[in-house]
């Protein structure tokens, strides 16, 4: 498996626009998150899934993020509209669920707002 | 309110040395606990874990110490090669989601 993949890479877009976020994860897992990466806090969990289904959003900062899976082999993350304070890496990862698993990354989009 | 602390940004240490990086965690329902290492422009890729019924788990040069009446968790790497260099993150889980500490940025120097 060529593991988690997120596209794009990095992402520039100007403040107002929407920006969408994709991410497939590893074949076989039940368990897709979203984490975001800032200088400020770290990495924090936004959003994660099971078996498609959204479980906890408690982390999305506000109405202007959303999150859908689809199906088991993709996932989005929709921002509208961006604003500069977005700026950021987006994260995902995915596990098999089981209890003392560990999750695996994807190599992050970085996202610009200008 | 952090869940998962790391209280020291970064770290320097010389090549050949010990390595220790310590984690702090408030949430008393965490049962797995987990170590990252991450290089700039990669995502963080997993290095070892430790489960609450053990207090010590080793893999190589890493190995990860437990105490839970603490709730303190520390990972020591010896000895400490340049490539280990990186940003490590110290993190925690209760069931299926994992609460992430702030990193610290491990140097490794030559």
């Amino acid at each position: 498996d060529a593991g988690v993949i997120q596209s794009p890479r990095h992402e520039v877009t100007e403040m107002g626009q929407e920006v969408t976020l994709r991410c497939k994860p590893i074949s076989g897992h039940d368990y897709l998150f979203w984490y975001r990466q800032t200088m400020m806090r770290g990495l924090e969990l936004l959003i994660y899934f099971n078996n498609n289904v959204p479980i906890d959003d408690s982390g999305m900062p506000e109405d202007r993020f959303s999150a859908k899976m689809p199906n088991a082999s993709f996932s989005t993350l929709k921002i509208q509209p961006s604003e500069p304070r977005d700026s950021a890496v987006y994260f995902c990862a995915s596990s098999l669920g089981q209890v003392s698993t560990e999750a695996f990354f994807g190599q992050g989009t970085r996202l610009t707002v200008v | 309110d952090q869940q998962v602390k790391q209280n020291s940004p970064s770290l320097s240490v010389q090549e050949g040395r010990i390595s220790i990086l310590n984690c702090d965690y408030t949430n008393s329902m965490f049962d797995y606990f987990l170590w990252y290492k991450k290089y700039p422009a990669e995502g963080p890729t997993f290095l070892i874990s430790i489960s609450s019924i053990k207090d010590k788990n080793e893999d190589g040069r890493f190995t990860v110490f437990l105490n839970k009446s603490a709730k303190h968790l520390s990972l020591h790497i010896v000895p400490s090669q340049p490539g280990d260099s990186a940003v490590y993150f110290c993190a925690a889980s209760s069931g299926q989601n994992f609460v992430f500490g702030p990193g610290t940025r491990l140097s490794v120097l030559p």
